[in-house]
């Protein structure tokens, strides 16, 4: 079952914008990791943000974490139309499976 | 290989048929998992192996489906009798050990049960 929700479903801007996602959950977790999927198949991983830390930078992406409202937010800075995917987010709870969201569909008009 | 890789692409089979797929880890992860994806949702569990051994099977739909890792490096998901809800993108991923680590996803299988 879905345990993350990404918010908003979907997100439309222009090309140079930065686009902003983020991702609620609903138990504590060791970490979140977000990922992107183009044309609904193999998954990229991005960016893995462990529990203890509150902020992390990738190139243009900036992931951020507040485990006392168990969100967290996806930031990519000048988009491109190449950013154009799904973005998901993915929870390890410690157990044997990363929970998944139902994913932001992101669109970077050039 | 580089990354995950799954095979075949797309796989598409008659209700009732019997069905393999294939993935081949990142060499030396001992992690591995199989995920679902059905249209406009996130990835569900199905099924994670540590070595050789599944140590958590409880995604696994029914007794339908079976996934093997006889060598603790390719896994094979089958899927008997297939059914038309069996329709989906079937994941595979590895990591280098379960904790606390990256997951590697390959691009997937699409199968479509007619």
């Amino acid at each position: 079952s879905q345990q993350g929700e990404e918010d908003p479903q979907a997100l439309s801007i222009q090309e140079g914008e930065n686009a902003t996602m983020n991702c609620s959950y609903k138990t504590s977790i060791n970490n979140l990791q977000w990922y992107r999927q183009n044309s609904g198949r193999g998954l990229v991983h991005l960016i893995l943000i462990r529990s203890n830390e509150r902020e992390k930078h990738s190139g243009r992406l900036r992931v951020t974490l507040d485990t006392s409202k168990k969100s967290s937010s996806l930031l990519i800075t000048a988009s491109r139309a190449a950013d154009t995917a799904s973005y998901f987010c993915a929870t390890d709870e410690g157990g044997n499976q990363f929970y998944f969201g139902t994913g932001t569909s992101l669109t970077v008009i050039p | 290989g580089a990354g995950v890789s799954q095979t075949p692409s797309n796989k598409v089979t008659e209700k009732g048929k019997y069905v393999e797929l294939r993935c081949d880890p990142i060499s030396g992860h001992t992690a591995l998992y199989w995920y679902r994806q059905s249209l406009g949702q996130g990835p569900e569990f199905l099924i994670y192996f540590q070595g050789t051994g599944a140590a958590d099977d409880s995604g696994l739909p029914n007794d339908r489906f079976f996934a093997v890792r006889p060598e603790g490096s390719v896994s094979t998901l089958k899927i008997q009798r297939t059914e038309r809800g069996d329709s989906a993108v079937y994941l595979c991923a590895s990591s280098p050990s379960r904790a606390n680590t990256e997951a590697f996803f390959g691009q997937g299988t699409r199968l479509t049960v007619v």
